[in-house]
């Protein structure tokens, strides 16, 4: 079973549009980590929230854990032509991968 | 090195070929991982090492895939006998011992067998 699972599975907005991504998962974390992968490319790490830590931004990205309902989300703001690839989370004590999140901005 | 390295970069196999897949981790990183992944899909983990030790393979799919780090640095997946079903994107990723900055991630080896 996958640790962690993304919502939606598909998402396309404009340039411009804030995107939002959510992650739910099953047992205790120490940490859950966002990536994005461009088609045909590895995993870039994005951002790694705690599980102390409620918030966390970077740049244009906004992460929130929620420990109490084991979810997490992922805000992009300002959404570019770029931004289009798939986006993953992950937990840093259990190794899966979900489905992920495939977004695509239209310009 | 300043990031992970896998080796080759594509590789073409007839079915029923040995491959073996290599993997050299961010210097100083004890844990290893091994995923694959097909088209569309998100990676799937095979397994991981803490330094030499390989502490899970429970996602290998069947005993024709083996991994081994014996110096706890360079890695090498192999796979035995390959079939179609094993045409997938095999990534190797590296992290400190408690993945507190992450994993890094390499290119990756897309595996075609024909």
């Amino acid at each position: 079973s996958q640790q962690g699972e993304e919502d939606p599975q598909a998402l396309s907005i404009q340039e411009g549009e804030n995107a939002t991504m959510n992650c739910s998962y099953k047992t205790s974390i120490n940490n859950l980590q966002w990536y994005r992968q461009n088609s045909g490319r590895g995993l870039v790490h994005l951002i790694l929230i705690r599980s102390n830590e409620r918030e966390k931004h970077s740049g244009r990205l906004r992460v929130t854990l929620d420990t109490s309902k084991k979810s997490s989300s992922l805000l992009i703001t300002a959404s570019r032509a770029a931004d289009t690839a798939s986006y993953f989370c992950v937990s840093g004590q259990n190794f899966v991968f979900g489905p992920g999140t495939r977004l695509s901005v239209l310009p | 090195g300043a990031g992970v390295s896998q080796s080759p970069r594509y590789k073409v196999a007839k079915r029923g070929q040995d491959v073996a897949l290599r993997c050299d981790p961010i210097s100083g990183h004890v844990s290893l991982f091994w995923y694959q992944q097909a088209l569309g899909q998100g990676p799937e983990f095979l397994t991981y090492f803490q330094n030499e030790a390989q502490l899970d393979k429970s996602g290998l799919p069947s005993d024709r895939f083996f991994a081994e780090r014996p110096e706890g640095s360079v890695s090498t997946l192999k796979i035995q006998r390959t079939q179609q079903e094993d045409s997938a994107v095999y990534l190797c990723a590296s992290s400190t011992r408690d993945s507190s900055y992450g994993y890094t991630f390499g290119s990756g080896t897309r595996l075609t067998v024909v």
